[in-house]
């Protein structure tokens, strides 16, 4: 089976950093995307990441060890609209034909 | 706009009623899945199409009944359902069904039980 741990809410202040954590235990790793969620909404696409390392993509990053079985979504200079759920999502070989296994989503509110 | 579009959006029934939700995806993708999504719990996949073919069935009650008419549509079919299904119902198609393919979502069918 699968476990994949993150945080269930967070705060921070618009213009801040805030950085959300995802931690995974497969057997065999293929892949990882992060998904953000509005309330009311569809997931959206963010990122994915395979290799290990850091991904960037305008004001939103992530990065990713395999070693340690650890991913992590980085928003810079926060706005509002990013008050959302960001779902960490793992592709594992073994599991179910190669899909998708959700986390729990943290859900994000931005202050101003 | 994902490109995939999702009917109704919302849809309360009885439990001895029958339903269909619809999805459709205009993006020429090869794989459709049917995922459901409960207040405080995780995404949880329950089929998977490629090509038309179903890939994956996720230990689902029988009272959910998927079809797969072409790579287009994708229906789930209800049937005698439980308070305890009301959800929200998102469909979701990509290219493939491995390697580096996003999933797109639909917007969800709120379904409530009575």
């Amino acid at each position: 089976g699968q476990n994949i741990d993150q945080p269930t809410e967070m705060t921070a202040t618009e213009g801040a950093i805030v950085q959300i954590n995802c931690t995974y235990q497969t057997s065999g790793f293929n892949g990882l995307f992060w998904y953000q969620q509005h309330a009311g909404e569809a997931p959206t696409f963010l990122s994915y990441n395979v290799l290990d390392g850091l991904e960037e993509k305008g004001r939103f990053s992530s990065f990713l060890s395999r070693s340690k079985g650890y991913s992590y979504l980085l928003l810079k200079e926060l706005q509002m609209k990013d008050s959302a759920s960001y779902l960490c999502a793992v592709r594992d070989i073994y599991n179910a034909g190669n899909m998708l296994t959700f986390g729990g989503g943290t859900r994000l509110m931005v202050k101003p | 706009e994902t490109g995939v579009t999702q009917t109704p959006r919302h849809l309360v029934m009885g439990m001895t009623n029958k339903k269909s939700l619809k999805c459709e995806q205009h993006l020429g993708h090869n794989a459709m899945y049917w995922y459901k999504q409960s207040a405080k719990k995780p995404l949880e996949l329950m089929f998977v199409y490629s090509l038309e073919e179903r890939v994956e069935n996720n230990s689902v009650p029988s009272r959910f009944s998927p079809e797969c008419p072409n790579s287009s549509h994708l229906f789930l079919h209800l049937h005698t359902l439980q308070p305890e299904d009301s959800a929200l119902y998102l469909c979701a198609s990509s290219l493939r069904t491995s390697g580096y393919n996003e999933q797109f979502f639909g917007p969800g069918t709120r379904l409530t039980v009575l």
